[in-house]
């Protein structure tokens, strides 16, 4: 069968090294799927989102990509750079304008 | 993007004393706006969803009662924590929404409550 990435608590990696950060999300309706960066001590920053009707989207160095038969988000970020050391969260949201339910975080460690 | 402010940045405050954080959309009208508490290490956890001009929907095991919402205009809601106790020390976030088809929610700063 298809494997599914596990979410992982802590993720480190080299500079320069692609990152992919995984996350299960719960709610098989949901509709909108988001992905946000969190500095210690501050609110979430806006990555990428993507759709229900969308597998994959690009952004600069980010991509996201969304099994909803499995319920997976991915998160795939090249050529790490130090800068991107954060916690990353997934965020789901059913209908428009709901509020958004956060996932587990993944902490990302970028040595150079 | 749009901006969401808000205040303050932190507070401390004694064991039993009450606490407003404010939160306001800077350059748009937010119908609604979002509540959320994080612990240390942990993720964001809704509490309760904030309507203009109604009573807020409070998420299952928050007391409506001890997080009073308020959410007066359409730029600012405001989250009073009354009573303090220890264990409501934690980081509080707010997040408005153009309200709508549109899906997109703008965050604030966070206020980081430490109760003593």
């Amino acid at each position: 069968g298809e494997s599914v990435g596990l979410h992982l608590p802590t993720l480190s990696v080299q500079e320069g090294d692609n990152s992919i950060i995984n996350c299960a999300y719960s709610n098989s309706a949901s509709d909108y799927f988001i992905w946000y960066k969190q500095e210690s001590g501050k609110g979430p920053q806006f990555i990428i989102d993507i759709r229900s009707n969308m597998d994959k989207r690009q952004g600069q160095r980010v991509t996201v990509l969304l099994n909803k038969t499995v319920k997976h988000l991915s998160l795939q970020i090249a050529a790490t750079q130090p800068g991107d050391s954060a916690v990353y969260f997934c965020a789901e949201m059913g209908q428009a304008g709901t509020a958004l339910i956060f996932g587990k975080g993944t902490t990302l460690s970028v040595s150079s | 993007g749009a901006v969401v402010s808000q205040h303050p940045s932190w507070v401390i405050c004694k064991s039993g004393t009450s606490v407003k954080i404010e939160c306001r959309s800077l350059d748009f009208q937010a119908t609604t706006m979002f509540w959320y508490r994080q612990f240390p290490k942990q993720s964001l956890m809704l509490m309760a969803t904030s309507n203009e001009g109604s009573k807020a929907t409070y998420e299952q095991g928050v007391e409506k009662d001890k997080f009073l919402i308020n959410h007066a205009s359409l730029t600012l809601s405001t989250l009073t924590v009354t009573s303090a106790h220890p264990e409501d020390s934690s980081f509080y976030i707010c997040s408005a929404s153009l309200g709508g088809w549109n899906t997109e929610a703008f965050f604030g700063q966070g206020t980081r409550l430490t109760v003593v």
